[in-house]
């Protein structure tokens, strides 16, 4: 099993540009979670979703964020535009119903 | 969602055993307690997790207080790649959220 693959791993970006973080779930998972984490923060949960349907978005800072998750295999998370205080590491983590949650190695972004 | 709390930061000696404190005191009957860990620039891994009674697996234990307002993870031989920050989550199947966690240092 490949584990949660997040893409890219790491990115850079000048303020007021497009970025996209894309997710592939661990097949079969059908809860997808995506989480942010800086060193003021901590790790804060933005959205997570059940069988592709979103279920809580009360994380998500502002209307510059946004996640979709078209199918089972695949989410973004896509923020526009991007500001520097965006700068994190931002994790996606899957799961099946009441089981373990996995996370993947996380995409570091710095928005200058 | 339940409440912890637990010590900023701990210190070990390797090859020595660790305990790793939670309170959870407004923990529902229903949640599972979930310790997970954060290894550097990694993404949180699971530990273990239990109800009520003790639990045991290759990475850990847990032992569970018969009131469960508290938990304490036991690491039974401290290594240098146990370092890391621990993370005590009470959870029932909705959304898993982090408090700051412990971070433990292991001293060679």
């Amino acid at each position: 099993d490949a584990g949660v693959i997040q893409s890219p791993r790491h990115e850079v970006t000048e303020m007021g540009q497009e970025v996209t973080l894309r997710c592939k779930p661990i097949s079969g998972h059908n809860s997808l979670f995506w989480y942010r984490q800086t060193m003021m923060r901590g790790l804060e949960l933005l959205i997570y979703f059940n069988n592709n349907v979103p279920i809580d978005d009360s994380g998500m800072p502002e209307d510059r964020f946004s996640a979709k998750m078209p199918n089972a295999s695949f989410s973004t998370l896509k923020i526009q535009p991007s500001e520097p205080r965006d700068s994190a590491v931002y994790f996606c983590a899957s799961r099946r119903s009441r089981e373990t949650q996995y996370f993947g190695p996380g995409t570091r972004l710095l928005v200058l | 969602d339940a409440k912890t709390t637990q010590p900023n930061s701990m210190e070990s000696n390797e090859e020595e055993p660790v305990h790793l404190p939670c309170n959870h005191s407004t923990i529902s009957g229903t949640d599972y307690i979930h310790w997970y860990r954060q290894l550097p620039s990694q993404g949180p891994e699971y530990v273990i997790h239990g109800l009520t009674s003790n639990v045991n697996n290759r990475m850990a234990s847990l032992a569970i207080a018969e009131d469960r307002k508290s938990s304490t993870l036991i690491l039974h031989r401290a290594t240098l790649r146990d370092a890391a920050v621990y993370y005590c989550i009470p959870y029932n199947n909705n959304d898993m959220r982090f408090g700051a966690g412990t971070r433990l240092t292991v001293k060679p």
